[in-house]
């Protein structure tokens, strides 16, 4: 398995607060992504890193910011979370050699009440 | 914007049956299409991928095929066993060539034993 783990990987929080989740790696990947996965809506993305502070929006990207200082940790913020963050949060990378499969870490279930 | 389609969202089949999950595209320069199995409570995991040179590719009981005239593609899975059962995503990379996905809504899959 790629080495990539998330952090946390349950987190219950109320309205209004702030909330990061990190990503880690250790495969040295240039590419590293932030998804949401919500039934009926599969995997959204909401932020990319394409190198180090280099990053840009996804598809659903109001809410939420990104900070990639190194390589190897990608940050998600919830500036103001809302319930409707609520979500399962999925970390993935991939590397820049030609292939394009990313490989995804094992997951954030957030819940904001 | 670009947007995947996937088709069936629930599948039931017996044991040792086959089972056919279909998306379409709407961009036709994406180069790229894998597909991910998810088990509960994990990350998605590539089982196959294909890209747009090609019009059939297998791997043991998986088998995907594209068509690029229609803009589809399917995931084809034979000899089902029970360890099959998971949720499928198809997915499109967009803009072509480069290392995002568009994901379809997902497919969830059980063989019934």
């Amino acid at each position: 398995d790629a080495g990539i783990t998330q952090s946390p990987r349950h987190k219950v929080t109320e309205t209004g607060t702030p909330v990061t989740l990190r990503c880690h790696q250790t495969e040295n990947h240039r590419y590293m992504y932030w998804y949401r996965q919500d039934p009926g809506h599969g995997l959204r993305l909401i932020h990319y890193s394409y190198g180090v502070k280099d990053t840009d929006k996804g598809e659903v990207s109001d809410g939420y910011s990104v900070s990639r200082s190194k390589t190897e940790d990608f940050l998600l913020t919830l500036e103001s979370a809302t319930s409707s963050q609520t979500s399962v949060y999925f970390c993935a990378i991939s590397e820049s050699s030609g292939s394009f499969e990313q490989f995804f870490g094992p997951g954030t279930r957030l819940t904001v009440l | 914007g670009e947007n995947v389609e996937q088709h069936p969202s629930t599948l039931s089949v017996q044991e040792g049956d086959s089972a056919v999950i279909k998306c379409t595209y709407s961009d036709s320069a994406s180069n790229y299409f894998p597909w991910y199995k998810q088990e509960l409570g994990k990350g998605p995991q590539l089982i196959i991928d294909i890209r747009s040179n090609v019009g059939e590719k297998k791997d043991q009981r998986i088998a995907v095929t594209l068509n690029k005239t229609a803009k589809h593609f399917s995931l084809h899975i034979t000899e089902t066993q029970p360890e099959d059962s998971a949720v499928y995503f198809c997915a499109a990379s967009t803009p072509p060539g480069t290392y995002k996905y568009i994901f379809g809504t997902g497919t969830r899959l059980k063989v019934l034993a």
